[in-house]
């Protein structure tokens, strides 16, 4: 069965700190991907990032970085000089080709960005 | 990507009573998902809506209280029935944009007093 943890509930910084969420998954399929979502204060889950399990290459997007890494089963996610408009709840989430991939979302990190 | 419209947006109902959420989809869909998030919660799949057949419900949610409808491949309907506060969660709809991705409506908030 897939599994998604991220440990951290709720991270607070100061604007221009660089800050990492963490995901640890668990699953037994070879194929799966994973995902970044998120969610602003608004409700509307936005899609950041996807990741097969064939590619552990990680990927820069402006502030946004995604570290991928099968040997700890983790995909972080990195915000470099975190802004305010950062604030939101970030979900992981894991889909499997045995799970038809529907996905499997983890608890979600709230990110709290202060002026 | 599909561009989902959801309604309503928020709500707050009586015990008892139902609520039927609305998911209008810019664009023929396959399938669609129905989601919960409970306050301050993960989201948690109730249902795959597949147009002309019944939706497949996940463990813990049933059709007598969850029931859905999906009558074209553009638009589905979640109706929470006999609410109690426990139900009081943001429902969301979403569709697969490719690559299993999803993409989501803004959500209805229900608050049930």
């Amino acid at each position: 069965a897939q599994k998604v943890t991220q440990a951290q509930t709720e991270i607070s910084v100061v604007e221009k700190e660089d800050v990492t969420l963490d995901c640890v998954y668990e699953t037994r399929d070879t194929t799966y991907y994973l995902f970044w979502y998120k969610q602003p204060p608004s409700g509307e889950l936005v899609f950041l990032i996807r990741r097969n399990s064939f590619d552990e290459q990680n990927e820069i997007s402006g502030r946004y970085s995604w570290n991928f890494q099968k040997s700890t089963s983790s995909f972080n996610f990195t915000i470099t000089a975190s802004q305010v408009v950062d604030s939101a709840v970030y979900f992981c989430a894991l889909s499997e080709a045995g799970g038809s991939y529907i996905p499997t979302f983890g608890r979600g990190t709230s990110l709290i960005v202060h002026p | 990507s599909a561009v989902i419209s959801q309604k309503p947006s928020r709500d707050i109902c009586q015990r008892g009573t139902s609520l039927t959420i609305q998911c209008q989809v810019d664009s023929q869909v396959t399938m669609m998902f129905w989601y919960r998030q409970q306050p301050g919660q993960s989201l948690t799949l109730i249902a795959t809506a597949n147009q002309g057949s019944e939706a497949t419900y996940e463990s813990g949610f049933v059709i007598d209280k969850f029931p859905i409808s999906r009558p074209n491949l553009t638009f589905s309907t979640l109706t929470v029935s006999n609410m109690s506060p426990e139900d009081s969660s943001i429902y969301l709809c979403s569709v697969s944009s490719g690559a299993n991705v999803l993409t989501f409506g803004a959500g209805s908030r229900l608050t049930v007093l």
